[in-house]
């Protein structure tokens, strides 16, 4: 079945610009996760959707949002971008919504969509 | 607050040697411990995990040992190769939620 698929793959902004990443899950994956990679800081979580509502937030700022649609399709938006926001945004899905007890819940990443901020 | 620590950022092995890769936790409720690869270019991929009531978990050239007691977890590659030259994340789950260590870059030598 198809994997994970972000768009889109690269962009370009300016400082002050807003903008919008796309992320489509795998087919029947609920859930899904975005996350922010820079050089030395590993993966930072950004949230977590399921089921159209963010269950999980980590520690960014209101600039950055995201929503979930009624077909597990998912969108962040980052706003009055900064040059600090230039990194590799990464979009993960996950089938398991039944807690601790039904294995390891296995994160399926995207290839990412990699910010560039001028 | 890093829950998930990688101290080493990089590492060299020759080929056909041992790769032992390297992981602190700080957090006694994480459920699941797991190990990501990623190549440049590409999203992280899923390599091998363990349950928090395990203490080794092996997958071909791949075994993740656990020492909760120390709160580290390892991950060693036997034989190395190098197509295993990657970026290596260590990851702690508890239900949802995700940490991630900042990785170490593994380079096998041939």
């Amino acid at each position: 079945k198809a994997g994970v698929t972000q768009t889109p793959r690269y962009l370009i902004k300016t400082r002050g610009q807003q903008v919008t990443l796309s992320c489509s899950p795998i087919s029947g994956h609920r859930s899904v996760s975005w996350y922010q990679q820079t050089p030395g800081q590993g993966l930072q979580f950004l949230f977590e959707y399921f089921s159209e509502t963010q269950r999980n937030k980590g520690n960014f700022p209101g600039r950055f949002s995201g929503r979930q649609f009624s077909n597990s399709r998912s969108e962040m938006n980052v706003s009055t971008l900064e040059l600090g926001d230039s990194a590799l945004y990464l979009c993960a899905s996950s089938p398991n919504n039944r807690g601790v007890f039904s294995g390891a819940n296995v994160l399926t990443f995207g290839a990412g969509s990699r910010l560039t901020v001028l | 607050d890093q829950q998930v620590k990688q101290n080493s950022p990089s590492l060299s092995v020759q080929e056909g040697r041992i790769s032992i890769l390297n992981c602190d936790y700080t957090n006694s409720m994480f459920d699941y411990f797991l190990w990501y690869k990623k190549y440049p270019a590409e999203g992280p991929t899923f390599l091998i995990s363990i349950s928090s009531i395990k203490d080794k978990n092996e997958d071909g050239r791949f075994t993740v040992f656990l020492n909760k007691s120390a709160k580290h977890l390892s991950l060693h590659i036997v034989p190395s190769q190098p197509g295993d030259s990657a970026v290596y994340f260590c990851a702690a789950s508890r239900g949802n939620q995700f940490y991630f260590g900042t990785g170490t870059s593994l380079t096998v030598i041939p």
